[in-house]
């Protein structure tokens, strides 16, 4: 079964702090991982879409990492800011009929001024 | 650009009642999904669409049902609510299986 598993289930960090969040998934038959981020009663935003034969993606701040071999995902966020407060979602896309997006529950991000 | 949007964004029913939710999207994308979202649970599949006049199930398509008429809209049903039913509804898009996924801003039903 194709399960996508984000650990901890929530992060507290100093300003200014840089740090990593985990993402890994199950079936290496990954097409693509998308990062998003979801803010307290609103929709999801894409942040970072990479590629299965991509290793990196950069926006800004913001890091992605891929390793198919070994599952894994991480995004790392440079120089927090209280205003990276949020929830972060990773999702996995996988081939056959539906295309479906598998998602872990997130990490709760807490950055304190 | 409006990307992906959803109509209504809260709605409160009475067991029993029916609804609709709607989705629109203007990026001409392929796929379409309903998602929905509970604490704990995280998203779940409802029902996905790959073109135009298709539908299928997903991973909790129990008392739902949806229609793609139209290539830019996929629609949400409840016949009858249920307060299991309460919960955030998600759509979101996107062109292929390889390429970025785009979301509504969620819809926020309750069932009483």
């Amino acid at each position: 079964k194709q399960e996508v598993t984000q650990i901890p289930a929530a992060l507290s960090v100093p300003e200014g702090e840089n740090l990593v969040l985990n993402c890994s998934f199950t079936d290496s038959a990954i097409y693509n991982l998308q990062w998003f981020r979801q803010d307290p009663g609103k929709g999801l935003t894409s942040l970072l879409l990479i590629q299965s034969s991509q290793r990196e993606q950069t926006s800004g701040r913001l890091n992605a990492s891929l390793d198919k071999s070994s599952g894994r995902s991480t995004l790392y966020i440079a120089a927090s800011q209280p205003g990276d407060s949020a929830t972060y979602l990773c999702a996995g896309s996988y081939g056959g009929s539906q295309g479906n997006l598998i998602f872990g529950k997130g990490t709760k991000l807490s950055v304190k001024p | 650009n409006a990307g992906v949007t959803q109509t209504p964004k809260f709605r409160v029913l009475k067991t029993g009642q029916s609804m609709t939710l709607l989705c629109a999207q203007d990026m001409n994308h392929e796929y379409m999904y309903w998602y929905r979202q509970d604490p704990g649970m995280g998203l779940r599949l409802i029902h996905y669409s790959v073109g135009e006049g298709t539908t299928a199930k997903g991973e909790v398509p129990d008392g739902y049902n949806v229609s793609r008429l139209k290539k830019q809209n996929f629609l949400l049903g409840l016949e009858s609510a249920a307060p299991s039913q309460t919960s955030v509804y998600f759509c979101a898009s996107r062109s292929t299986v390889r390429t970025e996924a785009f979301f509504g801003q969620g819809t926020r039903l309750t069932v009483v």
